[in-house]
C-alpha cells in the first residue's frame, strides 16, 4: 500500500509568483485537505477535495485554488505569492469525509520558501 | 466550534522520566481527538487517536493519553522518556459538523535530556 506523497520536497519562489504543489492520495482514499503550517505553528486547514470537488474551505484567500483529478490525486495552486506563504504545506488523504472520526494520513510536505 | 489549546511550548525532561504534554479541547458535542508527532523536517505522524471507544488510549512507541470530560482534556503521556522522543507534538480535534477537517493546537516541542 503507498502512503501519501508530495512533490516538490522544497521549493523557492519570489514575491508575486506562482507555485503548484502536488499530492497523490494513499490508494483507494477519495478526500485530500490541504493544510499550511507557518513556522512554530500548527497546521491550519486551507481547503478540502472530495471526488474532484471543493468540500469545504478555511480562512484563505482566492489566489490558493486546487483541483482534484479523476485518480483522486491533487493539486494546490497559489498565485501572486507573498513573504508569508512560507510555510510547509501538507497534504492529507483519507477514505471518506463524512465521517469525523475518519482518519486523515498526512504526507512529508512541502517546504516552500518566498524570498 | 472545536478547538484545542495545547499548555507549554517547549517541554524540557531527562531521558527516563515521565513525559506529559497537555492538551485541551473546546467541544459542544463528544470530540474526535488525535495526538501526533512530527520529527524535523517531516510530516505528521499518528501516535494515538479518541473515538469514545475508551476513555484511555494507547498508542504507537508507548504513548498513551486518557480522555477526561470533567477536565476536557486528553493529555499525551509516556512513562519514560528516551532521547528518540524529541520532537513536535500535536493535538488536534476533528470538527463535527459541515466540512470534517482537523483543528490543530499550536504544538509542544519536547525536548529530552541525556
Amino acid at each position: 500500500e503507498t502512503g501519501v506523497t508530495q512533490s516538490p520536497t522544497h521549493l523557492i519562489k519570489t514575491r508575486g509568483q506562482q507555485v503548484t504543489l502536488r499530492c497523490s492520495s494513499q490508494s483507494g482514499h477519495n478526500t485530500v485537505s490541504w493544510y499550511q503550517q507557518a513556522l512554530g505553528q500548527g497546521p491550519q486547514f486551507i481547503f478540502q477535495y472530495y471526488r474532484e470537488e471543493e468540500n469545504g474551505r478555511g480562512n484563505f484567500p482566492p489566489r490558493f485554488s486546487g483541483l482534484q483529478f479523476p485518480n483522486y490525486s491533487s493539486e494546490l495552486n497559489v498565485n501572486a505569492l507573498e513573504l508569508d506563504d512560507s510555510a510547509l504545506y501538507l497534504c492529507a488523504s483519507s477514505l471518506d469525509p463524512r465521517t469525523e472520526h475518519n482518519e486523515q494520513f498526512f504526507g512529508p510536505g512541502t517546504r516552500l520558501t518566498v524570498l | 466550534a472545536q478547538s484545542v489549546t495545547q499548555l507549554g511550548s517547549h517541554v524540557s525532561v531527562s531521558e527516563g522520566a515521565l513525559v506529559l504534554l497537555r492538551c485541551n479541547y473546546s467541544s459542544s458535542v463528544p470530540p474526535y481527538l488525535f495526538w501526533y508527532v512530527q520529527y524535523p523536517n517531516q510530516g505528521l505522524q499518528l501516535l494515538l487517536k479518541y473515538t469514545s471507544a475508551a476513555t484511555l488510549v494507547k498508542g504507537i512507541n508507548g504513548f498513551e493519553a486518557e480522555f477526561k470530560k470533567s477536565e476536557t482534556s486528553f493529555h499525551l503521556t509516556k512513562p519514560s522518556a528516551h532521547m528518540s522522543d524529541a520532537a513536535e507534538y500535536f493535538c488536534a480535534v476533528s470538527t463535527t459538523s459541515g466540512t470534517y477537517k482537523y483543528i490543530f493546537g499550536t504544538g509542544t516541542r519536547l525536548k529530552v535530556l541525556a
